[in-house]
């Protein structure tokens, strides 16, 4: 049973480009959690999903990042436009139900390092 | 001021050496989480509490919510323990559905 997968495990674009970060959760889960670490800082809530559905997206800067969980395939984090402040480490979590009610422990992936150039 | 404090930000000690570190919130919650992070890793889910007591090999996890403070003890601590561990904490009634995190406590064990 692997666990939760992302990939790229690094990704380096250059200003303006766009980022697509890939989150597979693990196996029979249907929640996924979205969170950066910035360099020096803790990390941050971005966005909730489940199934076709954005949850919570409160921690989702209102410009430029995306995110969507569809039916079929991983989750995708997308930031267009990119600029030097979003490089970062951005990781995804999954579980198997909602954690908010019932504090259902999250299984984290590797990370994806982004790199704006 | 931040709704999870983790103390001390930086930890250097022996290897041997029985290590704590401290982590108190100041909001309602439904769990807390214990975190492990390697330079340039990933991150791996130490333990999940709402009540009491976990222990698991050399680390133990305890938390009290009458005093909204939890502890992770890391008994007969060895150099692969270094690492930054983080404290957060699932929120109850409004507020994001995801996880907030103290900023992590930078644990290196010298051999």
């Amino acid at each position: 049973n692997a666990g939760v997968m992302q990939n790229p495990r690094h990704l380096v674009r250059r200003r303006g480009q766009e980022a697509r970060l890939r989150c597979s959760p693990m196996k029979g889960h249907s929640h996924v959690y979205w969170y950066r670490q910035l360099p020096e800082e803790g990390l941050k809530f971005m966005v909730y999903l489940q199934k076709e559905n954005i949850i919570d997206e409160s921690g989702m800067p209102k410009e430029r990042f995306s995110a969507e969980f569809p039916k079929e395939g991983p989750s995708i984090l997308r930031i267009q436009q990119v600029v030097r402040g979003d490089s970062a480490a951005y990781f995804c979590a999954s579980s198997p139900q909602k954690g908010t009610a019932r504090g259902t422990e999250a299984f984290f992936g590797q990370g994806t390092r982004l790199t704006v150039v | 001021k931040n709704e999870v404090e983790q103390s001390p930000q930086n930890l250097t000690a022996q290897e041997g050496e029985f290590i704590t570190i401290n982590c108190s919130y100041s909001v309602g919650i439904s769990a807390l989480h214990w975190l492990q992070q390697h330079p340039g890793g990933g991150i791996v889910s130490l333990f999940m509490l709402s009540s009491g007591k976990k222990k698991h090999g050399r680390l133990i996890a305890t938390i009290n919510i009458q005093e909204k403070h939890s502890s992770l003890h890391i008994t007969a601590s060895h150099p692969r323990d270094s690492a930054v561990y983080i404290c957060a904490v699932r929120l109850t009634g409004g507020g994001a559905d995801g996880l907030t995190f103290g900023k992590g406590t930078h644990l290196i064990i010298q051999p």
